[in-house]
C-alpha cells in the first residue's frame, strides 16, 4: 500500500537560512512523487514532481528535492528562505497503480522569520 | 494553462439544506475530476474520483447519499453536499486531469470551498 509520512507537523527557519521538509514513503511499486504548497485560504500549487526521471528534481521558487530510494526519502529543500515562502507544504505520493489517485502525507506548516 | 475554477469560494448555509458546489476545468478537458475534504490544519482527504459520464466511485467511509457528484460535462463536475449539517464544515477542494497518461497525469487543483453549516 502507499504511504507517505511528512516526519515534522511544523518548521521555522530565518529569512535566508535553508529550507529542509523532510518526507519518506512508502509503496509497493515505483512511485511518482510530489510537494506542493498551500498558502492560507488558497489551492495546491504543484512545486515539484518525481516520475522515475531523474532523482534530483527541480522546482519552482527555488526549491529542490531528491528521490532517495535506499532511505525512502523525498526531501524538500531550499539554499535560502524567503518570507514568502511561509505556507503549508505537503509530500504526495501516486496511490493505486495505473490510476491517477494521490495520497497526501499530513502537512509541514513553514514559518520564515525575519 | 491548466486551470482549474470552483463555485462558490465560500458559502454559509443553515443545517438541512443544501449546497452544491461546481468545479471546472477552465482551459482543457478534464476526463478525472477528484474531490478532496480537508479539516482545518489537516490534510486533503480524497472522497470520490469523477469520470465523465459515469458513475462517481466514492473512497471508504464516504456516503454516497450525502455527497451526491455529477461530472455531465468534461469541463464540469459538481458535489452537493444534502441536509447539509455543521459537521460537514469543511474546505472541499476539487482537482482534475487531463487523463492522457493515466497513472501518471498530473492533477490540477482548484481554490477550494469554505463551507460553513450553521
Amino acid at each position: 500500500a502507499q504511504s507517505v509520512t511528512q516526519l515534522d507537523s511544523h518548521v521555522s527557519v530565518s529569512e535566508g537560512t535553508p529550507v529542509l521538509l523532510r518526507c519518506n514513503y512508502s509503496s509497493s511499486y515505483s512511485p511518482s512523487l510530489f510537494w506542493y504548497v498551500q498558502h492560507p485560504n488558497k489551492g495546491l500549487q504543484l512545486l515539484l514532481k518525481y516520475t522515475s526521471a531523474a532523482t534530483l528534481v527541480k522546482g519552482i521558487n527555488g526549491f529542490e528535492a531528491e528521490f532517495k530510494k535506499s532511505e525512502t526519502s523525498f526531501h524538500l529543500t531550499k539554499p535560502s528562505a524567503h518570507m514568502s515562502d511561509a505556507a503549508e507544504y505537503f509530500c504526495v505520493v501516486s496511490g493505486v497503480r495505473n490510476t491517477d489517485k494521490l495520497i497526501f502525507g499530513t502537512g509541514t506548516r513553514l514559518q520564515v522569520f525575519p | 494553462g491548466a486551470v482549474v475554477s470552483q463555485h462558490p469560494s465560500r458559502v454559509i448555509c443553515k443545517s438541512g439544506t443544501s449546497v452544491k458546489i461546481e468545479c471546472r476545468s477552465l482551459d482543457f478537458q478534464a476526463t478525472t475530476m477528484f474531490w478532496y475534504r480537508q479539516f482545518p490544519k489537516q490534510s486533503l482527504m480524497l472522497m470520490a474520483t469523477s469520470n465523465e459520464g459515469s458513475k462517481a466511485t466514492y473512497e471508504q467511509g464516504v456516503e454516497k447519499d450525502k455527497f451526491l457528484i455529477n461530472h455531465a460535462s468534461l469541463t464540469l463536475s459538481t458535489l452537493t453536499v444534502t441536509s447539509a449539517h455543521p459537521e460537514d464544515s469543511s474546505f472541499y477542494i476539487c482537482s482534475a486531469t487531463r487523463g492522457r497518461d493515466r497513472g501518471r497525469s498530473l492533477q490540477f487543483f482548484g481554490p477550494g470551498t469554505r463551507l460553513t453549516v450553521l
